[in-house]
């Protein structure tokens, strides 16, 4: 199957600072890749999702300044957590689908995920 | 709002058992199903896609059914493994106004095989 590359694999920052994430689709071209949080035995939950060359869509609740969304190329998005704090601390995963034939009919795959610690 | 629940949440058993987890899901109106499996603070590994108009897909050991009139799917896991032990997650995928096709998730079902 395609390969979602996700990097950092864990990230320890202090309060305030910035994280940045990559999400990279590395054999195949994502118009739209997702942005997914999951905390300890919860399901995951969609944060937004990014469009390839215009802004993204947060879903409700999800603070679009605080979490940065750049998808500058067909192959690589960008999720940055601004002035993070304890309660950002979660589990990141980005998602995107090979484009194929018709984009709903093709398989999503997931990135390898990013824990963030914010001490 | 889709919404999906899968049962059991867990479940324990020895190795060589025939499993059956269950998804269901609320709004029917999807496009495909995807079964997914993460091991303890990885990603999602796919397993299966099962697009709407199908009834059932099989790879090795899995299979998976989809009713999707009554928003039901079921994972069947033949002569279960240790390395089998993982959370499951099922995905139905559902338009979304902007953004796009996106796929929701429950909770899971947390499967330990025991040697």
């Amino acid at each position: 199957g395609a390969v979602v590359s996700q990097h950092p694999s864990w990230v320890i920052c202090k309060s305030g600072t910035s994280v940045k994430i990559e999400c990279r689709s590395l054999d195949f071209q994502a118009t739209t890749m997702f942005w997914y949080r999951q905390f300890p035995k919860q399901s995951l939950m969609l944060m937004a999702t990014s469009n390839e060359g215009s802004k993204a869509t947060y879903e409700q609740g999800v603070e679009k300044d605080k979490f940065l969304i750049n998808h500058a190329s067909l192959t690589l998005s960008t999720l940055t957590v601004t002035s993070a704090h304890p309660e950002d601390s979660s589990f990141y995963i980005c998602s995107a689908r090979d484009l194929g034939g018709a984009d709903y009919d093709t398989e999503a795959f997931f990135g390898q995920g990013t824990r963030l610690t914010v001490v | 709002k889709q919404e999906v629940t899968q049962i059991p949440a867990a479940l324990s058993v020895p190795e060589g058992e025939n499993l059956v987890l269950n998804c269901s899901f609320t709004d029917s109106a999807i496009y495909n199903l995807q079964w997914f499996r993460q091991d303890p603070g990885k990603g999602l590994t796919s397993l299966l896609l099962i697009q709407s108009s199908q009834r059932e897909q099989t790879s090795g050991r899995l299979n998976a059914s989809l009713d999707k009139s009554s928003g039901r799917s079921t994972l069947y896991i033949a002569a279960s493994q240790p390395g089998d032990s993982a959370t499951y997650l099922c995905a139905p995928t559902t338009i979304k106004l902007n953004s796009g096709y996106a796929l929701n998730f429950g909770k899971g079902t947390s499967l330990l095989v025991t040697p």
